[in-house]
């Protein structure tokens, strides 16, 4: 069956760096196109960024232009999402997800201090 | 960017009445890649529809999806007590895809 499931999640202070990680299985990784969605506690949800199969073509939300990068390893059926230049409005729950269609868990990130 | 639109906010039904739920985009929608959302609480998002009228494998067939353009809608036909969530809708086809607020359906 189709699973999603992502980690890397947890504290970090504001201006720090995250790497999440989405490791697939149950699909041929490689024919999907794939997604980072966003959910901030009590809020509801917000895409991030997409990725092609290839990795060739990517899109990010205004919000983490330039500080946020999508990538994917098909040889490993990974998906990732480095976060930099992390802020207080970053804090939410990240869903790895597929375009349309089957999203993992999700794993919080929180930035306080 | 495409903003969606939902309505109502909130839907207050009891099990077994039809629900309709309005999903409007301020651009149209390329090729209606438009897909529905349910979430419950503590949970993922689960996709009901895509291309706006396509079922997702293993949804009930009182899930349904219209709609073309700009005007989208989900009908669930008679509700069970546990479609009572919150909805989503989302486009994507053109960057960046972006969701609706979700109508939350609750018992009434």
């Amino acid at each position: 069956q189709v699973q999603l499931v992502e980690s890397g999640g947890g504290l970090v202070k504001p201006g720090g760096s995250l790497r999440l990680s989405c490791a697939a299985s149950g699909f041929t990784f490689s024919d999907y196109y794939m997604s980072w969605i966003r959910q901030a506690p009590g809020k509801g949800l917000e895409w991030v960024s997409y990725i092609n199969s290839n990795g060739r073509i990517i899109y990010n939300a205004d919000s983490v232009k330039g500080r946020f990068t999508i990538s994917r390893d098909n040889a490993k059926n990974s998906l990732y999402l480095q976060m930099n230049s992390l802020r207080v409005e970053d804090t939410a729950v990240y869903y790895c997800a597929r375009v349309p269609g089957h999203w993992g868990q999700g794993t919080l990130v929180t930035v306080s201090s | 960017e495409t903003v969606l639109t939902q309505s109502p906010g909130t839907l207050s039904l009891s099990p077994g009445e039809r629900a309709t739920l309005s999903c409007r985009a301020s651009q149209s929608v390329s090729s209606s890649y438009l897909a529905w959302y349910q979430q419950k609480p503590g949970q993922a998002p689960r996709l009901l529809i895509y291309g706006a009228s396509s079922r997702a494998t293993g949804i009930p067939d009182r899930f349904s999806g219209s709609g073309s353009g700009t005007d989208f809608t989900l009908t669930i036909s008679r509700l069970e007590p546990e479609d009572f969530a919150v909805y989503y809708c989302q486009q994507y086809g053109n960057s960046p895809f972006t969701f609706g607020p979700g109508t939350k359906v609750d018992i009434k």
